[in-house]
């Protein structure tokens, strides 16, 4: 258990509709990540949040935001959404990015299908 | 940004061989980390090093920032250890932790 929590699991929803994707990361991790892996495909990086502040964004959609809270959790929301935002989508944390040692730890996922 | 490159993309291998997987990658990196992703879609950090060499069990892994590759050893292959090899890296210029686009590993019995 890598202590990185995620939910749902598994979200189906259609086309068009909004989700919101929720993440706690391990005790004492103050980053979080986020990263959108579709089917057989590498890991994209979307966005990353040091201590509540966003600190770095990747190819993420204007369509999808995400924030991180004071208690430290994470939430991507996708809205508007497309069949081809139907992916497995991560969270990760880590103690301070860049120090020596600190580690990226996954939560295991949110698989989304949108029909 | 930065560019990781893995090899070889696929790997099939007999339980009990031995194997190398490669990342390379185009700029110098303050933070690099490999990880597998099992069946299940699970992903496990097994090494966190950017620069050095680790061992971990039947995993070693080895990081030549100067030269700006690093190197994954599996040593005695079981059937548990396929999957995907992903490599991952950040710069020193912000926080992106960009990963490769992995090695998938099949291990046959």
């Amino acid at each position: 258990d890598s202590g990185v929590t995620q939910t749902p699991k598994h979200l189906i929803t259609a086309t068009g509709q909004r989700v919101t994707l929720r993440c706690s990361p391990r005790s004492g991790d103050l980053s979080v990540y986020w990263y959108q892996q579709s089917l057989d495909q590498g890991l994209q990086f979307l966005i990353q949040y040091y201590n509540g502040e966003e600190r770095a964004k990747g190819n993420i959609l204007e369509r999808f935001s995400a924030q991180q809270f004071p208690d430290l959790h994470s939430e991507l929301n996708l809205s508007s959404l497309e069949l081809g935002d139907s992916a497995l989508y991560f969270c990760a944390s880590t103690t301070r990015p860049g120090d020596s040692n600190s580690p990226l730890h996954f939560g295991n996922g949110t698989r989304l299908t949108v029909t | 940004g930065i560019q990781v490159e893995q090899s070889p993309p696929d790997l099939i291998l007999q339980e009990g061989a031995n194997s190398t997987l490669r990342c390379n990658f185009s700029d110098s990196v303050n933070n690099l980390q490999w990880f597998h992703q099992n069946p299940w879609g699970q992903l496990i950090n097994l090494f966190y090093i950017p620069s050095g060499t680790k061992q971990n069990g039947r995993l070693s892994a080895t990081t030549v920032a100067t030269e700006r590759y690093s190197l994954l050893y599996i040593s005695s292959s079981q059937t548990t250890d396929s999957g995907v090899y992903f490599c991952a890296v950040a710069g020193w210029r912000d926080d992106k932790i960009i990963f490769g686009k992995g090695t998938r590993l099949h291990i046959l019995p």
